[in-house]
């Protein structure tokens, strides 16, 4: 059983485009969130929610635009990519408290051509 | 603000050598401490973890102790193993959102 996925793994597009990425957490955790990964394994947060509400907005672009229809799912809509945007995306989840560890998806590679 | 230093990477190692990978942090309070690994083409997972001052977290044979003194949480490992290779993430969860600040991120290749 996969505790957190992600849909797709791998996403191709041009630049101008927009694209979606979905992921779903089978934890019963009540915080979800995004990561992005550059080349050198940097890992930024993008976003937070806890039980469908936004808690944490970093500094990104408002073309990124996530989504939480309910606890367990938490997907991010990116409009007129860009190259830049290219990256490897993480969704993970945990419980709101200050001693759990996250649980990660496998990532979605997106690349920007 | 609140941070954490590890040391640079690659670090490239023989099989059976003891591996450190040094780990600082600065926090504004009291945070939890975390080892993360990546290996290729995965997602992180957590290694281990410890959530106050004194406190040892191990689990595979590696270890790390949260140390409020010098503010460090270095990962120690007896005898690595090929299959150690991986990309290593040190971190810091505090209160207020409990936003998780990662490292970032050590390169461990082992050699047979």
């Amino acid at each position: 059983d996969t505790a957190v996925s992600q849909t797709p793994k791998y996403l191709v597009t041009q630049m101008g485009n927009d694209k979606s990425i979905k992921c779903e957490q089978n934890l019963g955790h009540d915080t979800m969130y995004w990561y992005k990964q550059d080349s050198k394994k940097f890992l930024k947060i993008m976003f937070s929610y806890n039980n469908k509400e936004l808690i944490i907005n970093e500094t990104v672009p408002n073309r990124f635009s996530p989504k939480s229809p309910d606890k367990a799912h938490l997907n991010l809509h990116i409009n007129s990519l860009e190259l830049g945007d290219s990256a490897v995306y993480f969704c993970a989840s945990s419980q709101e408290s200050l001693n759990y560890g996250y649980t990660f998806g496998s990532g979605t590679r997106l690349t920007v051509v | 603000g609140n941070s954490v230093t590890q040391m640079e990477g690659p670090v490239t190692l023989s099989e059976e050598a003891f591996l450190t990978i040094n780990c600082t942090y600065t926090a504004t309070g009291y945070p939890s401490l975390f080892w993360y690994v990546q290996y290729p083409g995965e997602g992180l997972q957590l290694l281990l973890k410890a959530t106050k001052a004194d406190d040892k977290g191990s689990n595979k044979g590696f270890e790390a102790t949260y140390r409020k003194e010098t503010t460090s949480f270095h990962l120690e490992k007896g005898s690595v193993q090929v299959s150690d290779s991986a990309v290593y993430f040190c971190a810091l969860r505090m209160g207020g959102g409990f936003k998780t600040i990662f490292g970032a991120g050590t390169r461990l290749f082992v050699k047979a």
